[in-house]
């Protein structure tokens, strides 16, 4: 069946550090990738996204890299500062109709000043 | 600019009782999706519109759940006889369109609890 999942429930860096959050996805039919931030209390927050015919993609101090070879996906976080702490959830996007978000259980940063 | 808003924030009601909850997309999204997430897990996918149609429904759990959105833009979550396992968080998300083109935006949620 269809999976997303995390390798790593609690992620916790000191200020300035850089963090790598995984996923591990099952579906090989799977296309679109996305990582979401969600803060306590807040809506789950787009952070960047990945196509399957791409490897790496970089946004402002993150990056996120997708490796289809062994369905694995990373999102890496340069100079990780406090407000990056929260819940970090992978996303796949499955199939033709392209529409219906498949969420992992999620990893919980901690930054420590 | 505006996101999307949900309302009410919090929502408390008895076992039994029938709920409404709002959601308001950015304007102009097309798209128009509901998802539950309950303590500790992602998001799950309910029901997507695309316009006013419901074009796929099969995340909904049951019969007591029903949504509607009849102009193309609010759409509403209906709940009837709510049961305790109901309690959860209901989001909303809209995109400009649909597909893997659409990036999927989020509300911050209407929080369930069913006494």
């Amino acid at each position: 069946g269809e999976s997303v999942g995390l390798h790593l429930p609690t992620l916790s860096v000191q200020e300035g550090d850089n963090s790598i959050i995984n996923c591990a996805y099952s579906n090989s039919a799977s296309d679109y990738f996305i990582w979401y931030k969600q803060e306590s209390g807040k809506g789950p927050q787009f952070i960047i996204d990945i196509r399957s015919n791409m490897d790496k993609r970089q946004g402002q101090r993150v990056t996120v890299l997708l490796n289809k070879t062994v369905k694995h996906l990373s999102l890496q976080i340069a100079a990780t500062q406090p407000g990056d702490s929260a819940v970090y959830f992978c996303a796949e996007n499955i199939g033709g109709s392209n529409y219906k978000l498949t969420f992992g259980k999620g990893t919980l940063l901690t930054v420590n000043p | 600019g505006a996101g999307v808003s949900q309302t009410p924030s919090n929502k408390v009601t008895e076992k039994g009782k029938y709920v409404e909850l709002r959601c308001d997309p950015i304007s102009g999204h097309t798209a128009l999706y509901w998802y539950r997430q309950s303590l500790g897990q992602g998001p799950e996918f309910l029901i997507y519109f695309q316009g006013t149609g419901a074009a796929d429904d099969s995340g909904l759990p049951n019969d007591r759940f029903f949504a509607v959105r009849p102009e193309g833009s609010v759409s509403t979550l209906k709940i009837q006889r709510t049961e305790r396992g109901d309690s959860a968080v209901y989001l909303c998300a809209s995109s400009l369109i649909p597909g893997g083109e659409g990036t999927q935006y989020f509300g911050p949620g209407t929080r369930l609890t069913v006494l």
